[in-house]
C-alpha cells in the first residue's frame, strides 16, 4: 500500500515530441506528488507537484495530470529537448508536512535531436 | 539563498568500518531528512529529523543513526558497515510547514 508504481522504465523520445511517464498508488492518505529530475552523479531537483483538489497543473513544458478515481498521475513534457534527458522520478507523501516521500523506480528519458 | 551542500562527495569504506555523512540545510528549513538511493533505484527514506530529534524512520536497522544540530545541520551515521550499503546517500530540507523537499548534491558510499 505504500508503494507508488512508475512505467515506462526508459523512454526515447525524438526532439519537439511529447514525453508521457506514468505513476499509479494505492494509498488514499496520500496528498501531495511530486515529480524529481535527476541527472547522473547528481540529487534529484523538484520539477513539479500537485496536490489531489486539482486535475492538473502545468509549469512551462511540463505538465502533471491527476486522476484521483484511478489513483493514477502522469507528468507531460511538451517539445522535448536533448536537455531533458535524465531520470524522472514521481513521489507521493501524505498530508502532514513532515510525512516521507515514497518514490517511484524512475524512467529513464533520452531525447534524441 | 544557499541550496543544500553535503560532504563528502565520495567515500571508500571497507566492510565493517564507521562513516559519518554530513549535510547542511537550505537556508531557512528546519526539518532534513535523509534518503539512500540504491544504483538504478529510486531514493529510499531513512529517517527525517526535526527540531534536532528524529521524526520518522523508513525500514532501516539500527546502525543507521543520526543528529541534527540547532542550526539545522545534519549528520548520518552508518555503523558496521555492509556491502549493500554502498549507494548514493542524499539529504533533502523543508519547511516544517511545508511538503517540497530540496536535494543535495549527495554523497557517493562504495563499500568494499
Amino acid at each position: 500500500q505504500q508503494q507508488v508504481k512508475q512505467s515506462p522504465q526508459s523512454l526515447i523520445v525524438q526532439k519537439g515530441g511529447i514525453s508521457i511517464i506514468n505513476c499509479a498508488y494505492e494509498n488514499t492518505a496520500f496528498d501531495y506528488f511530486p515529480w524529481y529530475q535527476q541527472f547522473p552523479g547528481k540529487g534529484p531537483a523538484l520539477l513539479i507537484a500537485i496536490r489531489p483538489d486539482v486535475s492538473e497543473k502545468k509549469e512551462g513544458r511540463f505538465t502533471i495530470s491527476f486522476n484521483k478515481s484511478a489513483k493514477q498521475f502522469s507528468l507531460h513534457i511538451m517539445d522535448s529537448q536533448p536537455g531533458d534527458s535524465a531520470t524522472y522520478f514521481c513521489a507521493a507523501s501524505g498530508a502532514r508536512n513532515t510525512d516521507k516521500l515514497i518514490f517511484g523506480t524512475g524512467t529513464r528519458l533520452q531525447v534524441f535531436p | 539563498e544557499t541550496g543544500v551542500t553535503q560532504s563528502p562527495t565520495h567515500l571508500i569504506k571497507t566492510r565493517g568500518q564507521q562513516v559519518t555523512l554530513r549535510c547542511s540545510s537550505q537556508s531557512g528549513h528546519n526539518t532534513v531528512s535523509w534518503y539512500q538511493q540504491a544504483l538504478g533505484q529510486g531514493p529510499q527514506f531513512i529517517f527525517q529529523y526535526y527540531r534536532e530529534e528524529e521524526n520518522g524512520r523508513g525500514n532501516f536497522p539500527p546502525r543507521f543513526s543520526g543528529l541534527q544540530f540547532p542550526n539545522y545541520s545534519s549528520e548520518l551515521n552508518v555503523n558496521a558497515l555492509e556491502l549493500d550499503d554502498s549507494a548514493l546517500y542524499l539529504c533533502a530540507s523543508s519547511l516544517s510547514n511545508g511538503n517540497e523537499q530540496f536535494f543535495g548534491p549527495g554523497t557517493r558510499l562504495t563499500v568494499l
